[in-house]
């Protein structure tokens, strides 16, 4: 069975500042690995996604991904974080035909200090 | 705008009632997904359909159900609600696969 672990259910960080948000997963396949963001009230908007084409991943605003295969490990990172990014992000593992669902961790609320 | 629709918004409700949850994929997906999202559980998969037929079910209990229509909306339907239903709930849409899923604002379901 597939699943998802986000260490930190709370990351702060200075504007400026590196954000790092950690995923690790687990998978019986070769996984296919997103990351999503969800503002206040508001839907989950897809980042990035992971389909084995490159390991490390580029998203929307700045964001990237790496996938480590020997880590299991998806970690999200931007260089330099904005007020704008503070919300509650998503890392989510899903597998092909027969098993598209998408099985999510617990969630990381990204907080940034002015 | 990810281009899915959920109706309504907000739904207030009361214990042992029955309530109808709509999404509108995205135009040409055939997937469509439902997920809850509670503070006790986080983001659950409840159930998917593709092309109108049922293709994968999750922790969707038996007061729930669901179906997809030949016009490819989707509707869930949540019965003899309990306050612990209360929660946000997620319909996404995908051509299928393996493919990004994009969701709609959601649907929160109070349950007084």
């Amino acid at each position: 069975a597939q699943s998802v672990t986000q260490l930190g259910s709370h990351v702060s960080v200075s504007e400026g500042a590196l954000v790092l948000l950690r995923c690790n997963y687990s998978s019986s396949v070769p996984p296919y690995l997103f990351w999503y963001v969800q503002y206040p009230n508001q839907g989950l908007q897809l980042l990035l996604k992971y389909t084995s084409a490159a390991t490390l991943v580029k998203g929307i605003n700045g964001f990237e991904a790496e996938f480590k295969k020997s880590e299991t490990s998806f970690h999200l990172t931007k260089p330099s974080a904005h007020m704008s990014d503070a919300a509650e992000y998503f890392c989510a593992v899903s597998e092909n035909f027969g098993n598209e669902k998408l099985t999510f961790g617990t969630g990381t609320r990204l907080t940034i200090i002015p | 705008d990810s281009g899915v629709t959920q109706t309504p918004k907000h739904l207030i409700t009361a214990t042992g009632q029955r309530v109808t949850l709509r999404c509108s994929p995205r135009s040409g997906d055939l997937s469509v997904y439902w997920y809850q999202q509670s503070l006790d559980q986080g983001l659950q998969f409840l159930i998917q359909y593709y092309n109108g037929e049922e293709r994968a079910k999750g922790n969707i209990l038996e007061r729930f159900s669901a179906q997809q229509f030949p016009d490819l909306h989707s509707e869930l339907n949540l019965s003899s609600l309990e306050l612990g239903d209360s929660a946000l709930y997620f319909c996404a849409s995908s051509v299928g696969g393996a493919n990004i899923q994009y969701f709609g604002a959601g649907t929160r379901l109070s349950v007084l």
